[in-house]
């Protein structure tokens, strides 16, 4: 089945740039959306297909996919941001969803 | 005000079920499918199944399919997942979320429930 790869951690100090990388065979071919999840919360959607933000989400979110990576960027971070976060894409099959591990991102 | 409003905590004993609600409040499925996953403690989150809920085609993941069953209300707007024999590998947050149609788009889970814990202990 289908892997998607985080680290497990990323540190940022505030106001800097935090990049989570999810790595997976050819991602770039297929539609990657990317989930903040705060403790105790449901996951919200930060990003979909790639690179969209929906309604509510701050500009400093974004999102690109290419290759075997894709990558969310938190432009000028702040300290709310400290989050879990999980990239996820529908298997090959199309029949059921794919979660990477996820990242809990620390802002120092 | 858009939201899925879920039922509250359970705590069950091995073997026994549960049944955990959704309800879609200023929400509508039209174009979606109701979707449920559960996340374990420290662990990713994980898909269960889902139900079309224009004609009630379900499908459930391999892990659990011959012990859960998703089921939609459409007179009350609320959606069911029954899971049945239970283990402690079940103990879990259980989400609904509104997501695609399986197989007909790669559209995400845009709106979710705030969860249901549900603890298996003896």
């Amino acid at each position: 089945s289908y892997v998607l790869t985080l680290p497990p951690s990323v540190s940022v100090a505030p106001g800097k740039t935090a990049t989570i990388t999810c790595g997976g065979n050819n991602i770039g071919s297929k539609s990657v959306h990317w989930y903040q999840q705060k403790p105790g919360q449901a996951p919200l959607m930060v990003i979909f297909y790639d690179t969209d933000r929906p309604s509510g989400i701050p500009e400093r979110f974004s999102g690109s996919n290419s290759g075997n990576t894709a990558t969310l960027t938190i432009s000028r971070v702040e300290a709310g941001d400290e989050a879990d976060y999980y990239c996820q894409v529908w298997d090959s099959t199309g029949d059921h969803p794919v979660f990477g591990g996820g990242t809990k991102l620390t802002v120092l | 005000q858009v939201q899925l409003v879920q039922s509250g905590a359970a705590v069950k004993k091995p073997g026994a079920s549960v049944r955990v609600s959704c309800r879609a409040s200023g929400l509508g499925f039209n174009g979606h499918a109701m979707h449920w996953l559960r996340q374990a403690p420290g662990q990713r989150l994980e898909w269960v199944g889902w139900i079309n809920t224009a004609n009630g085609d379900t499908r459930y993941s391999q892990n659990i399919q011959d012990r859960v069953t998703i089921t939609w209300d459409a007179s009350a707007s609320t959606g069911y997942m029954d899971v049945s024999s239970l283990r402690f590998e079940d103990t879990a947050v259980y989400y609904c979320a509104r997501g695609p149609i399986v197989g007909a788009t790669t559209h995400p889970f845009d709106f979710w429930g705030q969860g249901s814990p549900v603890t298996v202990s003896s």
